[in-house]
């Protein structure tokens, strides 16, 4: 079946440090793919999302590119902020369904 | 807009019971989604319901069940409580009505503690 696999965290950066945190995923489709934020205490929110191959999904100045080849959707953010700090968690949905498969989660601090 | 909503936001039973949890969605949304989260099996897919029928279903046992009402409302029930039960139950609503995946929205989810 469908399978999401997330880089292990936690994850501690220094605030403006470079962010990576990888996904690859195992899909018989053509899933969509999604990056969630959860914060402290509260449910999920979804950060980007990309629907095909070599699309770029990007918001608050975070980004990942659905890459078929090497089935991944890295997320990445050039410069991080305390704000940040939150568990990411990496999902795909196969063929336009609504239920999402989703990695273990990568839990980020950042430290000022 | 008011977002999801999930009631109760904490409850603690005991093993054996059973227990009923609700869910809101956003005005206008009839697709209706629960998840459970475990530190250890991470978040899992329970079932979605649309329009009343149960759409989708994940890989739990029969204990697990849910609903929807007529106004989109969900519930969902789990019988004969078991300790690994433990979890953060989340609802999530969309506007989708088949053939493509629309934006979940999530609620705060509900904490269940087994004792």
């Amino acid at each position: 079946g469908d399978s999401v696999t997330q880089m292990e965290g936690p994850v501690t950066l220094s605030e403006e440090a470079f962010l990576t945190i990888n996904c690859t995923y195992t899909a018989t489709g053509y899933p969509s793919l999604f990056w969630y934020v959860q914060y402290p205490g509260e449910g999920l929110q979804l950060l980007l999302k990309a629907t095909k191959a070599d699309d770029k999904g990007s918001n608050k100045g975070f980004e990942a590119t659905y890459r078929k080849e090497t089935t991944s959707f890295h997320l990445e953010k050039g410069s991080v902020q305390v704000s940040d700090s939150a568990v990411y968690f990496c999902a795909l949905s196969d063929q336009g369904a609504q239920k999402l498969v989703f990695g273990q989660g990568t839990r980020l601090t950042i430290n000022p | 807009k008011a977002g999801v909503t999930q009631t109760p936001r904490y409850l603690i039973k005991t093993r054996g019971q059973q227990v009923t949890l609700s869910c809101s969605p956003i005005s206008g949304h009839r697709s209706v989604s629960w998840y459970q989260q475990t530190p250890g099996q991470g978040l899992q897919f329970l079932f979605e319901y649309f329009s009343e029928t149960q759409r989708n279903k994940g890989n739990f046992p029969g204990r697990f069940s849910g609903r929807q009402f007529s106004n989109s409302r969900s519930e969902m029930n789990v019988s004969t409580l078991e300790l690994g039960d433990s979890a953060l139950y989340l609802c999530a609503s969309s506007l989708s009505t088949g053939g493509l995946h629309y934006e979940q929205y999530f609620g705060p989810g509900t904490r269940l503690t087994v004792t």
